[in-house]
């Protein structure tokens, strides 16, 4: 596709199951990023992934949250055990290269936790 | 701690003046400056930006001023439009060890309504 696409666009679950979160970047975009916007703030980083490099994680909440991407597509962020103040929109991002700043999102899966 | 500051939630303004939007940060290290837009069920979508050896950028009818002793950055946008009614982020990022911005930290927005 054109753009970076996300899945699924609505996610509700119940507060202790896992979930996955799906990521296709723009083809040829090396860099990869998944923030999230909690109701009422900013977009918080939470990972970079950026060619075969070591990702990024500094972000990341706690360890239930964990991402991986493979080689320089599609890339998945796990929640585990969910809580409700996982609740949010998560974002995910790529650029041609890391430090681009035209990042390109996607629509975002918001995620409600019951 | 919030770096970055946008202290006007909304803003209304009439088809045809100017749009100005604020921006505040704190931390001396950034040293590139982005403005995103974004429309309702849409991600973010880049705007303008400026790096920190300048002072002003203009994009057509965007310009984004900053003021470095003041730690303050703002959008002017004229004429305004009603296509120009969105959500405002304003970023910033500074360059690592590696040299390299891609971490942004963004404000909570600011949102722009222009009446027709």
């Amino acid at each position: 596709g054109a753009g970076v696409s996300q899945s699924p666009s609505n996610k509700v679950t119940e507060k202790g199951k896992d979930v996955e979160l799906r990521c296709d970047p723009i083809s040829g975009h090396t860099a990869l990023y998944w923030y999230r916007q909690r109701l009422g703030q900013g977009l918080e980083f939470l990972i970079y992934f950026q060619g075969n490099s070591a990702p990024d994680k500094s972000g990341l909440p706690s360890d239930r949250f964990s991402a991986e991407r493979t080689g320089e597509s599609v890339s998945t962020l796990t929640i585990q055990r969910t809580q409700q103040e996982d609740s949010a929109v998560y974002l995910c991002a790529s650029s041609l290269w890391g430090g681009d700043e035209k990042l390109f999102f996607g629509s975002g899966t918001q995620l409600s936790v019951l | 701690d919030q770096q970055v500051k946008q202290n006007s939630p909304s803003l209304s303004v009439q088809e045809g003046r100017i749009s100005i939007l604020n921006c505040d940060y704190t931390n001396s290290m950034f040293d590139y400056f982005l403005w995103y837009k974004k429309y309702p069920a849409e991600g973010p979508t880049f705007l303008i930006s400026i790096s920190s050896i300048k002072d002003k950028n203009e994009d057509g009818r965007f310009t984004v001023f900053l003021n470095k002793s003041a730690k303050h950055l703002s959008l002017h946008i004229v004429p305004s439009q009603p296509g120009d009614s969105a959500v405002y982020f304003c970023a910033a990022s500074a360059r690592n060890s590696g040299g390299s911005n891609y971490k942004l930290t963004f404000g909570k927005g600011t949102l722009l309504t222009v009446n027709p």
